[in-house]
């Protein structure tokens, strides 16, 4: 079965430092994507980043990077020098190709920075 | 520019009304639309899909329904709303794998 687990309810983080946000995947098939989206308290849904099954690099973009570990099935979000804007719920989810581009979505970590 | 526009952004209902919700894209053609549900301090519930015109899949039986009467509209009713219907509601399009998501609707079923 196809899921996305990410096991942290919540999380505070002094400001500035660095946080991980766990997430593991379960799929047999091959070729997949992982993302991450942030959502403040306003709702809206904001792209962080993406890696793809074949991408030998992990992703990064700016202060978030992805650590992907394809043996473990593990696709951990890295966001270094944690800000106060940072606070908010932070999703994993995964596409499969042959999909429609359906996304399987985790229960979501609430990551609350501290000043 | 590929936007996306959902409306309305709150609402408040009596159980037993009925309910439409609009989603429109721009700046992209035969996008995947997708509407997804948001319970409180949870995850995203995919409700429906649709890969064009008059193509509506649906992913959890429910009180909801989807029509998707032109290539960039995307429209979620229901004929009576129930008190579990409470929730956020987001609008999705995907071309070839990034998504774009709505501002979101906040539905409260009173």
């Amino acid at each position: 079965a196809q899921k996305i687990t990410q096991t942290q309810p919540g999380m505070f983080v002094q400001e500035k430092e660095a946080v991980t946000l766990d997430c593991t995947y379960d799929t047999s098939d091959q070729s997949y994507g992982l993302f991450w989206y942030k959502q403040p308290s306003s709702g809206e849904m904001i792209f962080l980043i993406y890696q793809g099954s074949y991408d030998e690099q992990n992703a990064t973009e700016g202060r978030y990077s992805l650590n992907f570990q394809k043996a473990r099935k593990s696709a951990n979000l890295v966001i270094s020098a944690s800000q106060l804007g940072d606070s908010a719920m932070y999703f994993c989810a995964m596409r499969v190709m042959d999909s429609n581009y359906q996304l399987i979505w985790g229960a979501g970590t609430k990551l609350i920075i501290k000043p | 520019s590929q936007t996306i526009h959902q409306w309305p952004a709150t609402l408040v209902q009596p159980v037993g009304s009925p309910l439409s919700l609009e989603c429109t894209v721009e700046g992209t053609s035969n996008p995947n639309l997708y509407w997804y549900r948001q319970a409180a301090g949870r995850g995203l519930q995919l409700l429906f899909y649709s890969v064009g015109i008059g193509q509506i899949s649906s992913e959890v039986p429910q009180n909801l329904s989807a029509s998707r009467p032109q290539d960039r509209q995307f429209i979620l009713s229901s004929k009576k709303l129930l008190l579990s219907d409470s929730g956020f509601y987001l609008c999705a399009w995907s071309v070839i794998g990034g998504y774009t998501f709505g501002s979101g609707t906040r539905l409260t079923v009173v």
